[in-house]
């Protein structure tokens, strides 16, 4: 079985501060998706990184995909409080020509930023 | 356009009994994915739908099962409900291609009494 471990799985933290979240796994993945979901709402994508050694930034979010493919972090940069939600790491794992795309995802990690 | 719409939002059922469940894909996308979300879980993939047939499957029982419509929009059925079927049931649309972004719907809280 895939397991995505993500840590920590909570995370409380004032205004104006950093945090970053790992996403770890013994399997390698294609590529590595984060999301963000809030309360009575699904999943949103906000990345998905491919290659081995990537780095995206999105505003004060930067996303980096290990080099063997197994692991990735989320890097918050003066994180507000309008960040506040669950933070899900998923990987896929192509099948050959397919469009099979199972997502595997991590338990997840709950953001709170107080004001 | 239109994004992913689940319904119904809440549903309570007893055990045993059986339940339907509906979603339906955003404009454009031919590739509908259902997931359950247990509380203070992420999502675990319970199938995959590309043109109506199925083309990947989690580890769920057979009791769990779906169809996908010529419109793509789609169905999740789940027979002889027990507790542990409680949870947020999430459906997600794309197009064709692992890499497109994949949309997600709201989701159908289920409570299993």
């Amino acid at each position: 079985t895939q397991l995505l471990e993500q840590s920590p799985q909570f995370l409380s933290i004032q205004e104006g501060e950093n945090l970053t979240v790992y996403c770890n796994s013994s399997s390698v993945f294609s590529s590595l998706q984060w999301y963000r979901q809030e309360p009575g709402e699904g999943p949103v994508l906000l990345v998905t990184v491919v290659t081995g050694g990537e780095v995206k930034k999105l505003k004060r979010l930067t996303f980096q995909f290990g080099d063997a493919r197994k692991d990735s972090s989320l890097h918050i940069t003066a994180a507000q409080p309008g960040d506040t939600g669950l933070y899900l790491c998923a990987g896929a794992k192509n099948a050959g020509g397919t469009s099979y795309g199972k997502l595997t995802f991590g338990q997840g990690t709950i953001l709170t930023v107080h004001p | 356009e239109t994004g992913v719409t689940q319904s119904p939002t809440h549903l309570i059922k007893t055990r045993g009994q059986q339940v339907t469940l509906r979603c339906s894909s955003q404009s454009g996308h031919n590739t509908v994915s259902w997931y359950q979300q247990a509380l203070g879980q992420g999502p675990q993939f319970i199938f995959q739908y590309y043109r109506e047939e199925e083309n990947g499957r989690g580890n769920f029982p057979p009791r769990f099962s779906g169809l996908q419509f010529p419109n793509y929009s789609s169905e999740l059925n789940v027979n002889a409900l027990e507790l542990d079927d409680s949870a947020l049931y999430l459906c997600a649309s794309r197009r064709g291609g692992l890499n497109e972004k994949l949309f997600f719907g709201s989701g159908t809280q289920l409570s299993v009494l």
